[in-house]
């Protein structure tokens, strides 16, 4: 089956460094996601992963593995508005654009 | 401003009445999705569509409806809602075209069904 595997609530402080972390079983892979979701909002995006590596984009950080299976995304000099769902997607086979949703990390950040 | 929108944005009706759900895109996308979210599940896809009149079934497509007439536009469909289609619904949209194909999210419409 497809499966995709992250952490369900985190805390963290204010300033600090946090690394979300993504396990991934898919039947073909053809890029992961990450979305930033606050509570009642819509998904928006944060950051797209097809090689393996780490790609940096202001605060944000992700990092892909596929022989592992595994992604991470790394926030850094967290704010409060950091606080909010990080949604993690893998894009299986097909040209479908079907992604393969994760539950979601809860993320919450402290003074 | 390129955006995907949605309407209504809340909606509580009763049991076995029609209703639709608006998703327009002004950004020339060919694809757009409907999902729904719910506590627990996560996001899970209804139906998507690659381009105009061509539609699919996603997950989860019992009890609903949509159609492509048009590019913009993806509306969702319930002609007979039932309790357990209270969620929140989102529509979203990506290209064809581009490195990421990512997608696009609208504002979300929150239905209860009664």
């Amino acid at each position: 089956g497809q499966n995709i595997d992250q952490p369900t609530e985190m805390t963290a402080t204010e300033g600090a460094i946090v690394q979300i972390n993504c396990t991934y079983q898919t039947s073909g892979f053809n890029g992961l996601f990450w979305y930033q979701q606050h509570a009642g909002e819509a998904p928006t995006f944060l950051s797209y992963n097809v090689l393996d590596g780490l790609e940096e984009k202001g605060r944000f950080s992700s990092f892909l593995s596929r022989s592992k299976g595994y992604s991470y995304l790394l926030l850094k000099e967290l704010q409060m508005k950091d606080s909010a769902s990080y949604l993690c997607a893998v894009k299986g086979a097909g040209n479908n654009r079907k992604l393969i949703w994760g539950l979601g990390t809860s993320l919450a950040v402290n003074p | 401003e390129a955006q995907v929108t949605q309407n209504p944005r809340y909606l509580i009706t009763v049991t076995g009445k029609k209703l639709t759900v608006t998703c327009s895109q002004n950004m020339n996308h060919e694809y757009m999705s409907w999902y729904r979210q719910d506590p627990g599940l996560g996001l899970r896809q209804i139906y998507y569509s690659m381009n105009v009149e061509v539609t699919d079934k996603g997950d989860v497509p019992e009890g609903y409806k949509v159609s492509r007439k048009e590019k913009r536009n993806f509306p969702l469909i319930l002609e007979s809602p039932s309790p357990n289609q209270t969620s929140l619904y989102f529509c979203a949209s990506s290209p064809q075209r581009g490195a990421y194909n990512e997608q696009f999210f609208g504002p979300g419409t929150r239905l209860t069904v009664l």
